[in-house]
């Protein structure tokens, strides 16, 4: 039974179309993140979200919005799709609303803008 | 402007030897540092952390050290073990604020049967 799972596993997808990432969390937890993994395999914090309220938006442009129905949910919709958003994008959740203690990430969605 | 480092981008060991993965870090507030693991195709695994309070913690084979003076540490693997090859993220927060948990860039350790 996975903890955190986000669909798709991979995305392919044509400049200036609009796609979502879904993410959902079976731990109970109270904090929820996206992340972005770039081509230099950078991993770094988009957004995160603690009880549905968005506590961290990092400087992302606005084409990136995130969506939390409820706690158990944080899901990622990219308007207008460029090309330098091609990237892994990570979904993760922890008990704390830091992440100073673990946190667990999804398997990733590998999104090309071709 | 990279607030964690970890300089070397990849690492080989034999197996049965100590894998020593090293990360620096440049903001002397953080209070908290992590690593994961991180296998290809699938996301980063929690491994072992450490509180500022503490100068190591050790997990089984893991161990971390953490040199504050220095504002390094080190992740210590013993015996090293072929399904130990990964990626190693060292990560750093604040714990005080919900400030964010900071990346390293990540060590490829692959360890040599």
């Amino acid at each position: 039974d996975t903890a955190v799972s986000q669909t798709p596993k991979y995305l392919v997808t044509q400049m200036g179309n609009d796609k979502s990432i879904k993410c959902e969390q079976n731990l109970g937890h109270d904090t929820m993140y996206w992340y972005k993994q770039d081509s230099k395999k950078f991993l770094k914090i988009m957004f995160s979200y603690n009880n549905k309220e968005l506590i961290i938006n990092e400087t992302v442009p606005n084409r990136f919005s995130p969506k939390s129905p409820d706690k158990a949910h944080l899901n990622l919709h990219i308007n207008s799709l460029e090309l330098g958003d091609s990237a892994v994008y990570f979904c993760a959740s922890s008990q704390d609303p830091g992440g100073w203690t673990e946190a667990f990430f999804g398997q990733g969605t590998r999104l090309t803008v071709v | 402007d990279q607030q964690v480092k970890q300089n070397s981008p990849s690492l080989s060991v034999q197996e049965g030897r100590i894998s020593i993965l090293n990360c620096d870090y440049t903001n002397s507030m953080f209070d908290y540092f992590l690593w994961y693991k991180k296998y290809p195709a699938e996301g980063p695994t929690f491994l072992i952390s450490i509180s500022s309070i503490k100068d190591k913690n050790e997990d089984g084979r893991f161990t971390v050290f953490l040199n504050k003076s220095a504002k390094h540490l080190s992740l210590h693997i013993v015996p090293s073990q072929p399904g130990d090859s990964a990626v190693y993220f060292c990560a750093a927060s604040l714990k005080t604020s919900y400030d964010k948990v900071i990346f390293g860039p990540g060590t490829s350790l692959s360890v040599i049967p």
